[in-house]
């Protein structure tokens, strides 16, 4: 059964600031994806991730999948305030299409 | 273009009663799915649609649920004899092909009393 787990579960950072989010998953796949959720609205696709050592960036967010070691990071540069939600990594179970999602990293950016 | 729709956006439901919880994707996806997001259990895998292929029911929580998609678009999920803890915020994604992108639409809070 594919598990998926994020570190950390919050995170309270300055802005100006770098920081990552780590999402690891317990078994072979190949698609992993980034979302964001701001409270009380639905989820925003960051980044489609489909292939080892796939990297991208989106503005203060760069996303990178390192299928071998099961591992996706997401990278925060010089973070904003408007940054702050909760981003959540979601990973296709192999053989199937259902997304497994993490537990989701609740980022606060404060001045 | 249109988003993924969902109707309606609240409901307050009495215990033991049923729901029908309503998905339009966007035109032309494919793929259609749901899932729940509750305090407790974070977001779930319900059920899953791709074109004319037996749905995938693995996620369904217990007989209670079931799902339906008409004529390849529009989706009905139904919740018979409500429990408190069916309360959550269910959500509909569709993509153009499986496994590609899935967007989510704006998810039906569902409370239970």
């Amino acid at each position: 059964e594919l598990k998926v787990e994020q570190n950390p579960l919050f995170l309270s950072m300055q802005e100006g600031k770098n920081y990552t989010i780590y999402c690891n998953y317990s078994t072979t796949s190949d698609r992993l994806y980034w979302y964001r959720q701001d409270p009380g609205k639905s989820l925003e696709s960051l980044f489609v991730l489909l292939s080892n050592g796939a990297v991208k960036q989106e503005g203060r967010l760069m996303a990178s999948l390192d299928t071998k070691a099961r591992l996706s990071t997401l990278h925060i540069t010089a973070a904003v305030h408007d940054l702050s939600a909760t981003y959540f990594c979601a990973v296709v179970e192999n053989n199937t299409d259902k997304l497994i999602f993490g537990t989701g990293t609740r980022l606060q950016v404060f001045p | 273009g249109a988003g993924v729709s969902q109707s309606p956006s609240n409901k307050v439901t009495e215990k033991g009663k049923d729901v029908e919880l309503r998905c339009d994707p966007i035109s032309g996806h494919t793929a259609l799915y749901w899932y729940r997001q509750s305090l407790g259990q974070g977001l779930e895998f319900l059920i899953y649609f791709q074109g004319n292929s037996a749905p995938d029911k693995s996620g369904l929580p217990s007989d209670r649920f079931s799902a339906e998609r008409t004529g390849g678009s529009v989706s009905t999920l139904t919740i018979q004899r409500t429990q408190q803890e069916d309360s959550a915020v269910y959500l509909c994604a569709s993509s153009l092909l499986s496994p590609y992108e899935q967007y989510f639409g704006p998810g039906t809070r569902l409370t239970v009393t």
